[in-house]
This record gives C-alpha cells, structure tokens and sequence, in this order.
C-alpha cells in the first residue's frame, strides 16, 4: 500500500530554515511526482509546490519562489523540502501528497508540524 | 493569482443531499478535484479529474464541473460526513486550493 512517513515535528527560531523530510514506499518512486502543501492552525490548505521524482524538474507557488527547495533522493524514495528565513507565520503544518503534474493530491502523509518561534 | 472561491459554511439534515460550490475563472476548462479533511487528520481524495471517485469512496460523493463552477455533491450526507472540503485546480502548473467549506450536518 502506498505510504508517505513524513519527519517529525520542528521547532524553529525566526530566521533559521526547516527541511522536511518524507519517505514513500508502496509504489515505484520515479513514476510520480511528490507536493507539498501547508495548513497554518485553523487556517485553509496552501499549495507549496511539486517535484518530480522522476527528473528532479520543480514547479514553485510564486510566493516561496527564492526560499523553497524541493527535491528527491531515488535511491532512498525520499523528498525534501527545504524553507528557508523562517518566520512566526510560517508556522504550520507541512503535508507531502504524492501527484503527477496537473493532476490529483492521490496519497497524503501526515503531515510535519513547524513551530517558528523566538 | 488563479482564485478558487467556496462558501465558508455548508449545512445539511442527515439523509438529505449536500452541495458545496467552487467557483473560479473558467474552472470547467480545468480538472477540479476535492478533498475532506476531519479534524487531526490529513487531507483525503473524494473526487478527482471533475467526476471520479478514488477507490473506497463511497458512491454518494460526487462531482460535476462545468463553467465557472465545480461542485462537490454529498447525496444521502451522513453524520460522519462532518469535515471541511476543499476543491482544488491548476493554473498553468501551480496548483490551487479553496478556501474550504465547512459541512456541518445536523
């Protein structure tokens, strides 16, 4: 069955950078594409970006375009992604969702919980 | 930006039929798709490519997309059908969410 463990919580102070791990297993890796999408508390779901496993190509939500880094390690099954010049408001939660480009969020993991405070 | 616009709140007797609206420029000329999340839990697929149920999810959950609007349909809603949903396009290649409905049923 199709899995994606994701790393645990962080706690972060303003300025530092996060990487969030998130490891699938059940399907062959390079076939999909990996999402990430955020849930600040009590707040909606924001699109982050997508990598492809595949070849590494990005697509980035503009407003983290210059902070975000995504990408994938293929001999682990492994994404990351990498925030950088925290801030209080980039606390939330960081969710993996595996997808091909333009299609669906199929499988989620369960999500990373980062705390950006002094 | 690409905007996709959901009521804030959605309510329904049980057994009766439930519809939640997303509404966005020319959104039947995209896939839409839409998720439940319950509180604690992740995101859940519902409906995919404007019409489809993923494996498991039962058949009173369905979808439509025409316009400028998609629409999630709950038929029959049950208690457990209590959740937030939220649909979910492309723009070019960066993904879009709503801002969420909240079904209460009651």
């Amino acid at each position: 069955q199709v899995q994606l463990v994701q790393s645990g919580a962080e706690v972060k102070k303003p300025g530092a950078s996060v990487k969030v791990s998130c490891k699938a297993s059940g399907y062959t890796f390079t076939n999909y594409g990996l999402n990430w999408v955020r849930q600040a508390p009590g707040q909606g779901l924001e699109w982050m970006g997508w990598i492809s496993a595949y070849n590494g190509d990005t697509s980035y939500e503009q407003k983290f375009q210059g902070r975000v880094t995504m990408t994938t390690d293929t001999s682990t099954g492994t994404a990351y992604m990498e925030l950088r010049s925290l801030r209080s408001d980039d606390t939330a939660v960081y969710y993996c969702a595996r997808g091909k480009l333009h299609l669906e969020h199929d499988y989620w993991g369960r999500g990373t919980l980062v705390t950006v405070s002094s | 930006s690409y905007e996709l616009t959901q009521p804030p709140s959605v309510s329904v007797s049980p057994g009766q039929t439930a519809s939640i609206t997303c509404s966005g420029d020319k959104l039947g000329d995209k896939y839409a798709c839409w998720y439940q999340q319950k509180p604690g839990q992740s995101p859940l697929l519902v409906i995919y490519q404007d019409t489809k149920r993923p494996s498991g999810i039962p058949e009173r959950f369905s979808g439509s997309n025409s316009g400028n609007t998609a629409t999630l349909t709950i038929s029959g809603t049950q208690a457990l059908d209590e959740a937030d949903y939220y649909c979910q396009a492309w723009d070019t290649s960066t993904g879009v969410f709503g801002g969420g409905t909240k079904l209460t049923v009651l």
